[in-house]
């Protein structure tokens, strides 16, 4: 089935060390973002792409970084990771929003970051 | 700023019971949508609702929409425990950037016992 996969589904690091996260998907879609859900919380988006052009929240962290080689994939690059940082960490994506509107978004199952 | 709020925060029923959940909103939108989450999983899509409509219906589900309140239910008819999970409403109030973004209310944990 076309999909969204996110890996690891876990990843524990230490304090300060980088640290990426994966995702691919197979809808082609245009359009994906990044997303961080801490525990009880909604998700927040940090940034997204829609193809190569990157947007970036305006209260996304530095620390915060992404990039998209190609269609099908985009990380999450986190540079120094502090403890605030422990989270889910979510991909998703949607089709070209501005051919096709009222489109929903497609979810992985998510990273579950954990710094010690 | 968190465009939804959600109410109630927590909400645990019988299987077979009805489970309503409501959102409001603060600015105009182009549609609400509907995810559910279970236990440490993504989220899934449920039910995208327009803004020029007042109705949906999936299945088991029913979402409204009154703009002039601007807020929304979403209605889960004869429960069933695997409906427990956490429901978000999100907001598509168009364009920041060059795509569409949602932003998410507070969620609902819905319990369903057996």
């Amino acid at each position: 089935d076309a999909m969204v996969i996110q890996n690891p589904r876990y990843q524990v690091t230490q304090f300060g060390k980088p640290v990426t996260l994966s995702c691919s998907q197979t809808l082609n879609h245009n359009v994906m973002y990044w997303y961080q859900q801490k525990s009880s919380q909604a998700p927040k988006l940090l940034f997204h792409y829609y193809d190569k052009d990157f947007n970036n929240e305006a209260d996304t962290p530095d620390n915060f970084q992404s990039r998209r080689p190609n269609t099908s994939f985009c990380f999450l690059d986190i540079r120094s990771p502090g403890l605030g940082d422990a989270a889910m960490y979510l991909c998703a994506t949607s089709r070209d929003i501005w051919t096709f509107s009222n489109q929903p978004q497609h979810f992985g199952d998510g990273t579950r970051l954990s710094i010690l | 700023s968190q465009q939804g709020e959600e109410d109630p925060q927590a909400l645990s029923i019988q299987e077979g019971e009805n489970a309503t959940m409501n959102c409001s909103y603060k600015t105009s939108i182009n549609n609400l949508q509907w995810y559910r989450q279970n236990s440490g999983r993504g989220l899934v899509h449920l039910i995208l609702i327009r803004s020029n409509e007042r109705e949906k219906h999936s299945g088991r589900l029913r979402v409204t929409l009154d703009t002039s309140k601007k807020s929304s239910s979403l209605l889960i008819t004869a429960s069933r425990a695997a409906d427990t999970a956490s429901y978000f409403c999100a907001t598509d109030a168009g364009s920041s950037g060059s795509a569409r973004q949602l932003t998410f209310g507070s969620g609902t944990q819905l319990t369903v016992l057996p």
